[in-house]
Parts: C-alpha cells; structure tokens; sequence
C-alpha cells in the first residue's frame, strides 16, 4: 500500500505570503496525484489532479508540481480564504486504497 | 448543476448495521467512479470504497468483509452498506464521485457507533 507523507503539518503564514506544501509518496505514482482543501464544516474540494492540473474554477495561484514520489502545492499568495487544511491524494497504483495524505493546515499567523 | 445529496447517518451500537445513500444528480452514477470517504472526529481524510463505472468495487483493508457499496442506476443513487459497525466507524461519511478524481462531493452523513 502506498503511504503518503505531508509536510509541514502546520504552516503559519500572514496573508499574501507565499505557501509551498510538500507531499511524498512511499513509492512512484507517476503522475497520478491531487491536492484537496478543506475548510471547517465542509466537504473537501478539489483544487489540483494530475500533479499540476487546476480544476475547474480553482484561482492561479493555486500550483502543483512533481511527479513520482515528490510534489508541491503552491499558493501564490495567500488570500484570507486560502486558509484551511490541505491533504494530497494518490491513485497512482491499482488496485486501490487510493489513499489520502495526513493534511497540512495552514493557519494565519 | 451537480449535486450529492446524501442520507442515512445516526447513532448506533456495536455490531449494528446502517445504510447510507447518496442520491446524485447532475451526472449518472454509471458514469463516473464514486467513492466514500470518512472523516473521524478532528482527524484526517481516509477513503473508504470505490465502484468504478464498469461496476468494479474495492475497499479499504479497514472495512473489506463489512461494509458494500453499490448503485442504483434507476435512482442514480450510490449506497453504502455498512454491517458490524465497530466504534472506530464513527465519523462523517462522504460520498464523492468524478473521473479519476473526486470532482464532487456530498454533505456528508455522521455515523456514530457507540453503546
């Protein structure tokens, strides 16, 4: 079973600064990875699949990259409602688990 | 506009049985892999089961032999059966669905286990 790991567990950063989470796989998934942000009483969103695609409607300075067992999610510049809890999620191998990664929580500072 | 809309949830004891629904509209659950996935009290994301849109299922290693998902083409509803329901079942369920991904997500349904 692939196991993801989620780096720092806590980011505490004033609006507008730059965020970078970070997001290791415990073996290759090629591409095959999603970045997801949730906020205090509601479900996940999807913001990144693919490693680097934006989903629908997701705002530019949100970014993925990586490939293999390393990846980041980029905000650009943090705007108030870009803070919550981020996980990474993995479908990189079949069969599943297609499982999550333990979150990053990025806190205003 | 695509909406999950699910039901289902409550408080039951150890070794009980629940059965969550997930009534989709917007998209055929036929169509699009669909999952569950829960949230315990103040922790992380785990995925739970996946139907595919050739019907096939998998599950997590934490729920295999106790818990079934299945779909109702006709309701376009997604179901999630749950038997021997343990106390570590406790939390918000979520049924999601997309291509590859989970694109969309429900409200999700709290299930309590406790005596």
């Amino acid at each position: 079973e692939i196991v993801l790991t989620q780096s720092p567990a806590t980011l505490s950063l004033s609006p507008g600064e730059r965020a970078i989470l970070s997001c290791r796989a415990s073996q290759s998934i090629s591409s095959s990875l999603a970045w997801y942000q949730q906020k205090p009483g509601q479900a996940p969103k999807l913001l990144i699949y693919d490693a680097f695609n934006r989903a629908t409607g997701i705002p530019a300075r949100f970014s993925g990259s990586g490939s293999g067992t390393d990846f980041t999610l980029t905000i650009s510049s943090l705007e108030p409602e870009d803070f919550a809890v981020y996980y990474c999620q993995q479908r990189g191998n079949w069969p599943p688990p297609f499982t999550f990664g333990p979150g990053t929580r990025v806190d205003i500072k | 506009e695509v909406q999950l809309m699910q039901s289902g949830g409550g408080l039951v004891q150890p070794g009980w049985s629940l059965r969550l629904s997930c009534v989709v509209s917007g998209f055929s659950v036929s169509s699009r892999y669909m999952s569950w996935v829960r949230q315990a009290p103040g922790k992380g994301l785990e995925w739970v089961s996946v139907i595919h849109s050739d019907g096939t299922t998998n599950y997590a290693d934490s729920v295999k032999d106790r818990f079934t998902i299945s779909r109702d083409q006709s309701k376009n509803t997604l179901s999630l059966q749950m038997n021997s329901l343990r106390a570590e079942d406790t939390a918000l369920y979520y049924c999601a669905g997309g291509v590859g991904y989970l694109d969309y997500w429900g409200q999700g349904s709290l299930v309590t286990v406790s005596s």
